[in-house]
């Protein structure tokens, strides 16, 4: 069993929606969640960083960890055509120096 | 913007070449990784160092070879290239503390033919 699952699209919403994407993961000892923003051809950027269970809000960017669950979700509200791309969730345990990684979702936001 | 760099961003080199991929940061950063990403799959780690002269393989296998003899500087080498290596490299560098985000280059896209 991998230890991130990310269902990899892709996913195409018309602009303006508001886009979830998600990620389970089965080990319990992963704290910090990350996620990552790739454009084509380009280096994933750190979008979101967030520990433990909670939510946490960034302009039109939401980040949710439902540890009980171990589950966590990336919301964008507002959907732009500029957010294009592949949404990368990573996560890591505490004191652990390898990050996980999920495979990407690829998202398109059609104008 | 995160100070790291990858050089060459994109090479083609045939079959049983050596070459080297290029990373640097300028951050200060103790570890430093190099990922390799295939498309439709999750990032795999085959380098990994926590600070000058310690490397360590990762969890993918790997023919590569990498060094570090300076904190900002983590090459890899590949002895002779094949086309199996082709695919997209990345290097990333974070922070000495053990709960910190990764930092990426902007990758090198390796074609061998």
């Amino acid at each position: 069993q991998k230890e991130v699952e990310q269902d990899p699209g892709p996913l195409s919403v018309p602009e303006g929606a508001i886009v979830s994407l998600n990620c389970t993961y089965s080990n319990s000892a992963f704290q910090y969640f990350m996620w990552y923003r790739q454009y084509s051809r380009k280096g994933p950027e750190l979008l979101m960083y967030t520990y433990s269970s909670g939510n946490k809000e960034d302009g039109r960017f939401t980040a949710q960890v439902d540890k009980s669950s171990k589950y966590i979700s990336l919301f964008i509200r507002d959907s732009q055509p500029s957010d294009s791309a592949t949404y990368l969730c990573a996560m890591s345990a505490t004191g652990a120096n390898n990050l996980f990684f999920g495979t990407g979702t690829r998202l398109t936001v059609i104008p | 913007e995160a100070d790291i760099y990858q050089t060459p961003r994109y090479l083609v080199i045939g079959t049983g070449k050596k070459i080297t991929l290029e990373c640097s940061q300028t951050m200060g950063h103790d570890k430093m990784y190099w990922y390799q990403q295939d498309p439709g799959m999750e990032l795999h780690l085959i380098h990994y160092s926590y600070g000058v002269n310690s490397t360590e393989k990762g969890d993918l296998s790997s023919e590569s070879t990498v060094s570090r003899i300076r904190t900002e500087h983590f090459p890899l080498t590949l002895e002779s290239a094949r086309p199996s290596h082709t695919s997209q490299y990345l290097c990333a560098s974070r922070h000495r503390g053990p709960n910190t985000e990764a930092f990426f280059g902007q990758g090198t896209r390796l074609t061998v033919v």
